[in-house]
């Protein structure tokens, strides 16, 4: 069936370093692609998507690519900030309305000052 | 942009009783709402999928007489966590779809179950 599957944290970075979360994808037809991050105590927040092969998607200086060859949509970011500790998910959707969301485990991220 | 509410934010109950949580579009109509179950440091796992209008389709392996889920408008969902135990204590969280695919996620709900 369809899946996400992401590196397995935690990532413990210290601040200013480079981020990289691995994702891949198993899915039948053409999915989208997203990130989520969600802070403790908080829901789920958008962090960037993608809906085809080779789009980019980008936000607070994030980025992901959607490579279909790979069959994956890796999370990097250059510059790490301690508010960026939280947890982010990788989550794909098969571009089916009323079809749910199937996300990754989440990986941790805990940056240090 | 979408947003979408959840009401309580926390919720602390005992054993037996019943729990009513609550998700709101406010700013758009809703066609299918979804209800995802959290425990702690794990993934979303999706609960059911509720259209307005008609009974939520549960995902296998959710009680669907444990877990009611009414949607009663294009803006408001439902879900009631019936004679709940400590086994059910998790933080739930809804999102709505305004159209298409893409969804917007409540803040969620914590449910301590004593």
């Amino acid at each position: 069936g369809d899946s996400v599957t992401q590196m397995e944290g935690p990532v413990t970075l210290s601040e200013e370093a480079f981020l990289t979360i691995n994702c891949t994808y198993t899915a039948t037809g053409y999915p989208s692609l997203f990130w989520y991050v969600q802070y403790p105590g908080e829901g789920l927040q958008l962090l960037l998507k993608a809906t085809k092969a080779d789009d980019k998607g980008s936000n607070k200086g994030f980025e992901a690519t959607y490579r279909k060859e790979t069959t994956s949509f890796h999370l990097e970011k250059g510059s790490v900030q301690v508010s960026d500790s939280a947890v982010y998910f990788c989550a794909l959707t098969l571009n089916q309305a009323g079809t749910a969301l199937i996300f990754g485990k989440g990986t941790t991220l805990s940056v240090s000052s | 942009g979408a947003v979408v509410s959840q009401h309580p934010s926390w919720v602390i109950c005992k054993s037996g009783t019943s729990v009513k949580i609550e998700c709101r579009s406010l700013d758009f109509q809703a066609t299918t709402m979804f209800w995802y179950r959290q425990f702690p440091k794990q993934s979303l796992m999706l609960m059911a999928t509720s259209n307005e209008g008609s009974k939520a389709t549960y995902e296998q392996g959710v009680e669907k007489d444990k877990f009611l889920i009414n949607h009663a408008s294009l803006t408001l969902s439902t879900l009631t966590v019936t004679s709940a135990h400590p086994e059910d204590s998790s933080f739930y969280i809804c999102s709505a779809t305004l159209s298409g695919y893409e969804q917007f996620f409540g803040p969620g709900t914590r449910l301590t179950v004593l």
